[in-house]
């Protein structure tokens, strides 16, 4: 089966850094995701991690380490339009099929 | 414009009147799949789709029905909607997961059965 842990929400000052975690435990791995949800909307996509290391997209980087089963989303010079949800998801073994975890909520604070 | 249709935005049915809720894609994409949202509980597959004529369940597929006998078009059926289908949910579409080309996502529906 798939489990897949991070925090339910998160509060962080705008402008500051915030890092949001993902935990994972899959019949094996194809690959990570991370969307941003903003209430009531569609998930948009943000990041995609298949190798270890980090990946850099503006503000917004995500990292991936297979062996211990993590990812985090970073998000720096934080702004109030990124109080969001943001939902770590994982291809398993057949490739096909994307899991969810329960998402993290973002509140910025001015 | 490349995007995902649903229709309706928001449903307010009766328990046992069946329900069809569309989807249409215009981006010949081959995966296609249906979630539902519950507050809690995230994102949930319901049933997915990795082409025509091609369908599985997800991980509550209780209750729902799918075809796809179109490339573009994903229906999620309701026959006996009941009030713990009440929900918002989301249809999605993707071509191929192993390039990092994520699921787009359609509006979403906001069901509501009483």
């Amino acid at each position: 089966g798939q489990n897949i842990d991070q925090p339910t929400e998160m509060t962080a000052t705008e402008g500051a850094i915030v890092q949001i975690n993902c935990t994972y435990q899959t019949s094996g791995f194809n690959g990570l995701f991370w969307y941003q949800q903003h209430a009531g909307e569609a998930p948009t996509f943000l990041s995609y991690n298949v190798l270890d290391g980090l990946e850099e997209k503006g503000r917004f980087s995500s990292f991936l380490s297979r062996s211990k089963g993590y990812s985090y989303l970073l998000l720096k010079e934080l702004q109030m339009k990124d109080s969001a949800s943001y939902l770590c998801a994982v291809i398993g073994a057949a490739g096909n099929k994307l899991t969810f975890g329960g998402g993290t909520r973002v509140l910025v604070k001015p | 414009e490349a995007q995902v249709t649903q229709n309706p935005r928001y449903l307010i049915t009766v328990t046992g009147k069946k329900l069809t809720v569309t989807c249409s894609q215009n981006m010949n994409h081959e995966y296609m799949s249906w979630y539902r949202q519950d507050p809690g509980l995230g994102l949930r597959q319901i049933y997915y789709s990795m082409n025509v004529e091609v369908t599985d369940k997800g991980d509550v597929p209780e209750g729902y029905k799918v075809s796809r006998k179109e490339k573009r078009n994903f229906p999620l059926i309701l026959e006996s909607p009941s009030p713990n289908q009440t929900s918002l949910y989301f249809c999605a579409s993707s071509t191929d997961f192993s390039g990092g080309g994520g699921y787009t996502f359609g509006s979403g529906t906001r069901l509501t059965v009483v």
